[in-house]
């Protein structure tokens, strides 16, 4: 059964600082792995989706990894701003499109 | 391109009642997940529809949860009767195809007194 955490559950940065947000998954034969930005009572919007063949994706100063032998995929934010604070969520992804999500790590980005 | 909706957006029921919820996936989209989310947690999956057949629904308490999905498009989430651990916020996602990338809804709010 595969497991996702998220550590830590809680980050608070300055404005402008480079960050980098963890997920690790138990179960390495994940088909892709897919990380989501949720604001208060909103519902989760996708940021990026990496196949299990890929070792990374970039959008815009998101950029994603993913090291399936190890278990981990982590979500770096360049030049963090205030307007990106909110919940952000990992989940792992089997062949058959279920997902297993992680409880999400809550960043506060301060002016 | 529209996004999923889903109505109502919050809902309050007293412990025993019925409640029902409704979601619209995005035009084209063949998969269809109803999840729940429990405040400080991530998403659970409930169920998980390929156009109008289930895929799986390993984690839907079936003595009290159902869900359909008409003609393969809108799909709706019923509780019978709701307890007070269902309050929670279920969302309900679709995708091209079972290994896509999921486009979530807004959410529907469910308060059990």
């Amino acid at each position: 059964k595969q497991e996702v955490t998220q550590i830590p559950a809680a980050l608070s940065v300055p404005e402008g600082e480079n960050l980098v947000l963890n997920c690790s998954f138990t179960d390495s034969a994940i088909y892709n792995l897919q990380w989501f930005r949720q604001d208060p009572g909103k519902g989760l919007t996708s940021l990026l989706l990496i196949q299990s063949s890929q070792r990374e994706q970039t959008s815009g100063r998101l950029n994603a990894s993913l090291d399936k032998s190890s278990g981990r995929s982590t979500l770096y934010i360049a030049a963090s701003q205030p307007g990106d604070s909110a919940t952000y969520l990992c989940a792992g992804n089997t062949n058959a499109g279920k997902s297993t999500f992680g409880d999400g790590t809550t960043l506060t980005v301060k002016p | 391109e529209a996004g999923v909706a889903q109505s109502p957006r919050y809902k309050i029921i007293e412990k025993r009642q019925s409640v029902a919820f409704w979601c619209n996936p995005i035009s084209g989209h063949a998969t269809l997940y109803w999840y729940q989310q429990i405040l400080g947690q991530g998403p659970k999956l409930l169920i998980q529809f390929q156009n109008n057949g289930v895929v799986d629904d390993s984690q839907l308490p079936k003595d009290r949860f159902s869900a359909e999905r008409l003609k393969g498009v809108d799909s709706t989430l019923k509780i019978q009767p709701a307890k007070l651990e269902d309050s929670a916020v279920y969302l309900c996602a679709s995708s091209l195809e079972r290994v896509s990338e999921q486009y979530f809804g807004p959410g529907t709010r469910l308060t059990v007194t």
